[in-house]
């Protein structure tokens, strides 16, 4: 079945580095959306990508979609505290999402 | 607009105890609803999901099971709890397919 990798799994950074994170699909994805799970919280939507080669950015997040619709990536400029927590990718299509394990960012101030 | 709901927030049962979550969604018609449960810093492992009314598809074979007794009604059942049940239950719905899911607040079940 379709699988999901994400990568790193964990990343610590100081306050006001980037930040990224990296999804590949083992089969072209129909599209691909991002949350983000603050500690303690349950998951948030943040964007969907469609479109080969998208890029969408939000304030200091950048979301990419590949070329080939199997990766996708999310950058985050200048980290703030703010951005702590879990960043999922998930692959969408007529099943269910197939969500990567996520990478868990902590910013230290 | 659209709500979801999940109660309890917090759980502590014994283990080879029942189990009941339910989830609600307001405010939206024949939603797919879906069953995560998350490990302590871990990721989402899809449990069960529902296109309709009475049908549900599992995901993971276990002591747990669901139902959909109502358009917008989605149950989490286990007749005995097992120790490695604890974790973060979500539900979310969305839509359909292709477009974004949205999640309950969770229950957080600890079995001891």
């Amino acid at each position: 079945g379709q699988q999901v990798m994400q990568i790193p799994q964990y990343q610590h950074v100081q306050e006001g580095e980037d930040f990224t994170t990296y999804c590949n699909s083992s089969t072209t994805l129909s599209n691909i959306q991002w949350y983000k799970q603050r500690p303690g919280g349950h998951p948030v939507f943040l964007i969907q990508l469609v479109k080969s080669g998208e890029v969408k950015k939000q304030k200091r997040l950048t979301f990419q979609f590949g070329e080939a619709k199997k990766n996708s990536s999310l950058h985050i400029t200048a980290t703030q505290t703010t951005d702590v927590g879990t960043y999922f990718c998930a692959g969408a299509g007529n099943t269910p999402l197939v969500f990567g394990k996520g990478t868990r960012l902590s910013v230290i101030a | 607009s659209q709500t979801i709901h999940q109660w309890p927030a917090t759980l502590v049962q014994p283990v080879g105890s029942p189990l009941s979550l339910e989830c609600t969604v307001e405010g939206t018609s024949n939603p797919n609803l879906y069953w995560y449960r998350q490990a302590a810093g871990r990721g989402l492992q899809l449990l069960f999901y529902s296109v309709g009314i009475g049908q549900i598809s599992s995901e993971v074979p276990q002591n747990l099971s669901a139902s959909r007794p109502q358009d917008r009604q989605f149950i989490l059942s286990s007749k005995k709890l097992l120790l490695s049940d604890s974790g973060f239950y979500l539900c979310a719905w969305r839509p359909g397919p292709g477009t974004e899911q949205y999640f309950g607040p969770g229950t957080r079940l600890t079995v001891t």
